[in-house]
């Protein structure tokens, strides 16, 4: 049973545009959520956060929304660039330390 | 400051073989978690570990996994009599505590 989903497995997007990338959860004690992105043979990178008592995070060109009551994230890039492309994961735990739940992944193209 | 360290990157082993897998946390870190990531899936959760204590072993496999964190050096995770279906990547995290967890490079496994 997958607690933490990523619903689309790709997206593409031009240069320049805002790239979606969403997430659904199931477990409604998860209380902190993460986006990751990861490029062929390296690890996963951190690249911003939210606890479950905001609603919006900004960090630069990347801003994570949390909808609690749809149980449901989304990390918006804009502008997207080429150097985006990679895969992103959505991931979410229940307290600060405990291990994280991943989704699979959506894998972004942002074209020039 | 030296991110996460893993090592081998690359590991080949015959079945029946053991892997060791080594895994140094970022400096100040304490918690560390492993992770497998198999082809076209995300990361699953395997162990997590704070100096001399497993804390949730509970997405190891029940036989010829074991993974240990001493007071002093790296964390391993040790497989024992290797199967193919072991062939996965895996990455290690670590964290100072609450927060976000910070991955190392992986290390990809490769059983012949």
């Amino acid at each position: 049973d997958q607690q933490v989903k990523q619903n689309s497995p790709s997206l593409s997007v031009q240069e320049g545009r805002i790239s979606i990338l969403n997430c659904d959860y199931t477990n409604s004690m998860f209380d902190y959520f993460l986006w990751y992105k990861k490029y062929p043979a390296e690890g996963p990178t951190f690249l911003i956060s939210i606890s479950s008592i905001k609603d919006k995070n900004e960090d630069g060109r990347f801003t994570v929304f949390l909808n609690k009551s749809a149980k449901h994230l989304s990390l918006h890039i804009v502008p997207s660039q080429p150097g985006d492309s990679a895969v992103y994961f959505c991931a979410a735990s229940e307290r600060g330390n405990t291990p994280l739940v991943f989704g699979k992944g959506t894998r972004l193209s942002v074209i020039a | 400051n030296a991110g996460v360290m893993q090592n081998p990157r690359h590991l080949v082993r015959r079945r029946g073989q053991e892997a060791r897998l080594r895994c140094s946390p970022m400096k100040g870190h304490s918690h560390v978690y492993w992770y497998r990531q198999l082809p076209e899936e995300g990361l699953k959760f395997m162990v997590y570990l704070q100096k001399e204590n497993i804390i949730d072993e509970s997405g190891m496999p029940k036989e010829r996994f074991s993974a240990e964190f001493p007071k002093e050096g790296p964390s391993i995770l040790r497989i024992q009599q290797v199967v193919r279906g072991d062939s996965a990547a895996y990455f290690c995290a670590s964290s100072p505590g609450q927060g976000a967890k910070f991955f190392g490079p992986g290390t990809r496994l490769t059983v012949l």
